[in-house]
């Protein structure tokens, strides 16, 4: 079974600094992507990163990167230079390639807050 | 503007109350999905449809029904609407499984069943 796990429920970060969110994923997949989405209030779901199991570098998207630790199983999200804009919900996704079919998994989210 | 367009934004049914969900995708996507979202648990897979012609059941099944109607379109159907299925639907689509860019999700439903 597929799972993604984001213990993080809310999350502080202030203006202009770094946040790392945290991910976790399980899979028997040997093959898979690792997404990430952002939430923002007004309730649209965002592509933000994608990271393939198989990329030898850490994604990275703008302000975004996404920090791959295969051994450990984790898929990490780094925002630096935090913006005001920032405060969303963002989610951790999961799409195994050969078991997973065309199925995306999500976590439950991590709602971060960025002060001024 | 390219994308996925979902109707209703909003709809309150009362219980045993059936409706439709339209769903509809205009960048030549061959997948598409339903996922529903409640507080704390993310998003949830209902039904999905990898290729015209085919759909298939997702995580959370019971109590919807949808139809591919063509590769554009794809709507989810609440027979008999319970409480239960209050929450916010969101329609999906996405290209080729190996495609690097992740699902284009619609703007999302906002059910209340009463």
């Amino acid at each position: 079974a597929q799972k993604i796990t984001q213990t993080q429920p809310g999350m502080f970060v202030q203006e202009k600094e770094a946040v790392t969110l945290d991910c976790t994923y399980d899979t028997s997949d040997p093959s898979y992507g690792l997404f990430w989405y952002k939430q923002p209030s007004s309730g649209e779901m965002i592509f933000l990163i994608y990271q393939g199991s198989y990329d030898q570098q850490n994604a990275t998207e703008g302000r975004y990167s996404l920090n791959f630790q295969k051994a450990r199983k984790s898929a990490n999200l780094v925002i630096s230079a935090s913006q005001l804009g920032d405060s969303a919900m963002y989610f951790c996704a999961m799409r195994g390639i050969n078991t997973g079919g065309f199925k995306t998994i999500f976590g439950a989210g991590t709602r971060l807050f960025v002060k001024a | 503007n390219a994308g996925v367009t979902q109707t209703p934004k909003f709809q309150v049914l009362k219980t045993g109350q059936s409706m439709t969900l339209q769903c509809a995708q205009d960048m030549n996507h061959n997948s598409m999905y339903w996922y529903r979202q409640d507080p704390g648990m993310g998003l949830r897979l209902i039904y999905y449809s990898a290729s015209e012609g085919t759909t298939d059941k997702g995580e959370v099944p019971n109590g919807y029904n949808v139809s591919r109607l063509n590769k554009r379109e794809f709507s989810l159907r609440l027979e008999s609407a319970a409480p239960s299925q209050t929450s916010v639907y969101f329609c999906a689509s996405s290209g080729p499984r190996t495609d690097n860019y992740g699902y284009t999700f619609g703007s999302g439903t906002r059910l209340t069943v009463v």
